[in-house]
C-alpha cells in the first residue's frame, strides 16, 4: 500500500540553525500539506501546496518557513532559523484530487520529531 | 473560521463494551468530516469520512461514525472495543468553501480499552 514517507524520524538542532524536513508524498497525489503537533497539543495546519505553489498558509507559517517541491517527488519544509518553540512533531500529508476536490482524505506520514536545543 | 471540539481528553472502556468518542464541529457551509487514529510513535491514520449521503458511515477496524447536522456532531463509535483500539483519536473538519483544503483538528481523545 502506498504511503507518505518522512525523513528523518528525529532531528535535533541548535537554536538558530536551519533545518530541512523531507517528505515523499504518494505518487499520484496532487495536494501536499505540512502540519505540526507540539507535544500534548492539537495538530495544527501549517501550509498547503498545489500546482507548485502555496494555496494557503496559517499564521504559524511565517517568513522563517518555506516549502519546496524540488524534483516532482520530494516535498520539503525548511525552517531558516529555528527557535525553541519550533520543537514539535511535523507531519507531511498528501491527497489526491477527487471529482469533488474536497472529498478525498489526506494521508499522513509518520512524522519528524524536531527538537530545538 | 472552522473549529472542532473533542470534549473528552480520555475515554475508558472495558474490552467487549461499546465505545463512543465525541466530536462536535463548527463551519460555514457544509462540512467534510474525518476521523484519524494515532498509535504511539506513529503518524495519523485515516479511519473514516463523511462527505454526503447516509449519516452513518463505516470505516476501518469496525469503527463507524454518525453525522448529526442539527447537533453539529460526528461521534465515533464501535460496538465492541478491543484492547488494540487503545490509541489517540482525532476528529477533523474541512469546509466546502475552504480554498486551501486544510483540515482543522480537534484536540484528540485518548481511548483506553482495558482487558
Amino acid at each position: 500500500e502506498p504511503e507518505v514517507t518522512q525523513t528523518p524520524s528525529h532531528q535535533v538542532t541548535q537554536m538558530g540553525q536551519e533545518v530541512i524536513l523531507r517528505c515523499v508524498p504518494i505518487s499520484n497525489h496532487l495536494y501536499f500539506y505540512w502540519y505540526r503537533q507540539i507535544l500534548g497539543q492539537k495538530v495544527e495546519f501549517l501550509v498547503s501546496f498545489y500546482n507548485n505553489e502555496i494555496s494557503e498558509k496559517s499564521e504559524i507559517f511565517d517568513d522563517q518557513f518555506s516549502v519546496e517541491r524540488p524534483d516532482g517527488s520530494n516535498f520539503t519544509l525548511k525552517i531558516r532559523s529555528t527557535k525553541l518553540e519550533d520543537s514539535a512533531m511535523y507531519f507531511c500529508a498528501s491527497r489526491k484530487s477527487g471529482g469533488d476536490r474536497l472529498n478525498t482524505e489526506a494521508f499522513f506520514g509518520q512524522g519528524t520529531r524536531l527538537t530545538v536545543v | 473560521a472552522q473549529s472542532v471540539a473533542q470534549p473528552e481528553d480520555q475515554v475508558n472502556v472495558a474490552e467487549g463494551n461499546p465505545l463512543t468518542v465525541k466530536c462536535t464541529y463548527s463551519v460555514s457551509g457544509n462540512p467534510y468530516l474525518f476521523w484519524y487514529v494515532q498509535y504511539p510513535n506513529r503518524g495519523l491514520q485515516f479511519l473514516l469520512k463523511y462527505i454526503t449521503g447516509d449519516n452513518l458511515v463505516k470505516g476501518s477496524y469496525g469503527f463507524e461514525a454518525e453525522f448529526n447536522k442539527s447537533q453539529t456532531s460526528f461521534h465515533l463509535k464501535k460496538p465492541s472495543a478491543l484492547v488494540s483500539d487503545s490509541a489517540l483519536y482525532f476528529c477533523a473538519v474541512r469546509a466546502l468553501n475552504n480554498a486551501g483544503n486544510m483540515l482543522t483538528f480537534g484536540g484528540g481523545t485518548r481511548l483506553m480499552v482495558k482487558p
